[in-house]
């Protein structure tokens, strides 16, 4: 299985400040057929099921706020808000969805500071 | 709008047997791909179990091989997972979502907990 691996385990961010969640896979999950990382973010608020937030590493879900940011490639990938809001309090996982079974990583749990 | 309702949660003694069924609505439930995933309250998601759009493909986790069988009726839009030989660490909440490439959308949950 491919362990997906998050860094830091929690982050406590001003508000209107960035916040950077790291991402990293045991093997890349970069397509050679098509060029496309198959790494999904999502965000999971307190009592509520998990949200799409960016797919294909980069590519923002319909109705994200556009604060939020994917990028990378390869093994190492990077979800990054820009000015951080009340709202944005969750936790955050990354998932690959190149190889079955889709694993995620452990979360990442983001606090205001 | 899309909806995805998951039902038949509840508390089980090990060893028991659950089946879990989640009503799909407002897409076209015989295109897309099927999952389970749980979530131990206060841990992170693990991917459960898959369905192909027919039925006629499944995969599981290992901790749920033999145990756990995912199945879907297209003429109902209904997707299950049938549990059996429940034990302590299947105590979770289990989410129903739909795969377009990745997870796009994720029910609400059914909480099952097993205990004595």
């Amino acid at each position: 299985d491919i362990v997906m691996t998050q860094s830091p385990d929690s982050l406590a961010v001003s508000l209107g400040e960035r916040a950077t969640i790291n991402c990293k896979s045991s093997q890349s999950v970069l397509s050679s057929s098509n060029n496309k990382n198959y790494l999904a973010w999502y965000q999971q608020r307190p009592g509520q099921p998990p949200e799409l937030l960016i797919y294909w590493a980069s590519t923002r879900e319909s109705g994200v706020p556009d604060r939020f940011g994917g990028s990378g490639s390869g093994t190492d990938f990077s979800l990054t808000i820009s000015s951080l809001q009340a709202e944005d309090v969750a936790v955050y996982y990354c998932q690959q969805y190149h190889t079955s079974p889709y694993t995620f990583g452990q979360g990442t749990k983001l606090e205001i500071k | 709008e899309v909806q995805l309702v998951e039902s038949g949660g509840g508390l089980v003694q090990p060893g028991g047997s659950l089946r879990l069924s989640c009503a799909a609505s407002g897409f076209s439930f015989s295109m897309y791909w099927m999952h389970w995933v749980r979530q131990v309250p206060g841990k992170g998601l693990v991917w459960v179990a898959h369905i192909n759009h027919y039925g006629s493909t499944t995969t599981y986790a290992d901790s749920v091989k033999g145990r756990f069988t995912i199945a879907r009726d297209n003429a109902k839009n209904t997707l299950y997972l049938q549990m059996s030989s429940l034990r302590a660490e299947d105590t979770a909440v289990y989410y129903c979502v739909r795969e377009w490439y990745t997870f796009d959308y994720w029910g609400q949950g059914t909480l099952v907990t097993v205990s004595s």
